[in-house]
């Protein structure tokens, strides 16, 4: 068990619908990071929270956006969603801004149907 | 940016056998590099890391090994065991921005026994 918690486990839903994933981090890190894993695409970085600020983006489309809150936790909302997004969607967190070493939530598995 | 090139894609080694699994990176300015093994419906779990000043680290039967002039890195399982079955991905960090990881398209390694 890493510490990193994610809710929910598993997410069915239709095209065109939002959804919002959810990250708590472990205790003491500061920083949140969301991966998407598909089949064709691998393990790729979304976008990375450090302390409520963003602090980097990688290839995440423009339907998806992030936050986090005071208490260190995370959402990532997913909109207009197409076939193309069912993936599984992990979180990270790492101790400070510029942490190398991230330790990885158990994920959240979307189908878009 | 940095790209992660990972080999072989599957490898299947019998019980009380080596695994190497090998890596390439493009960045000569990572600096960062950990190994993830993931089993199946659970997240990466990190299992050994090493960085650009170092050429070699062991913990117990898992070692990997670093040539910062060839950018490849290595990881070593000896003596497995049929828990060593899952996917292992490598991944790489740069050190300017955020540290997100870049992530090798994985092995699946089976232990046969």
């Amino acid at each position: 068990d890493s510490g990193v918690t994610q809710t929910p486990k598993h997410l069915i839903t239709a095209t065109g619908q939002r959804v919002t994933l959810r990250c708590s981090p472990r205790s003491g890190d500061l920083s949140v990071y969301w991966y998407q894993q598909s089949l064709d695409q691998g393990l790729q970085f979304l976008i990375q929270y450090y302390n409520g600020e963003e602090r980097a983006k990688g290839n995440i489309l423009e339907r998806f956006s992030a936050q986090q809150f005071p208490d260190l936790h995370s959402e990532l909302n997913l909109s207009s969603l197409e076939l193309g997004d069912s993936a599984l969607y992990f979180c990270a967190s790492g101790r400070g801004r510029a942490t190398d070493t991230q330790y990885f939530g158990p994920g959240t598995r979307l189908t878009v149907l | 940016g940095e790209n992660v090139e990972q080999h072989p894609s599957t490898l299947s080694v019998q019980e009380g056998d080596s695994a190497v699994i090998k890596c390439t990176y493009s960045d000569s300015a990572s600096n960062y590099f950990p190994w993830y093994k993931q089993e199946l419906g659970k997240g990466p779990q990190l299992i050994i890391d090493i960085r650009s000043n170092v050429g070699e680290k062991k913990d117990q039967r898992i070692a990997v090994t670093l040539n910062k002039t060839a950018k490849h890195f290595s990881l070593h399982i000896t003596e497995t065991q049929p828990e060593d079955s899952a996917v292992y991905f490598c991944a790489a960090s740069n050190p300017q921005g955020a540290q997100k990881l870049v992530f090798g398209q994985g092995t699946r390694l089976t232990i046969n026994p």
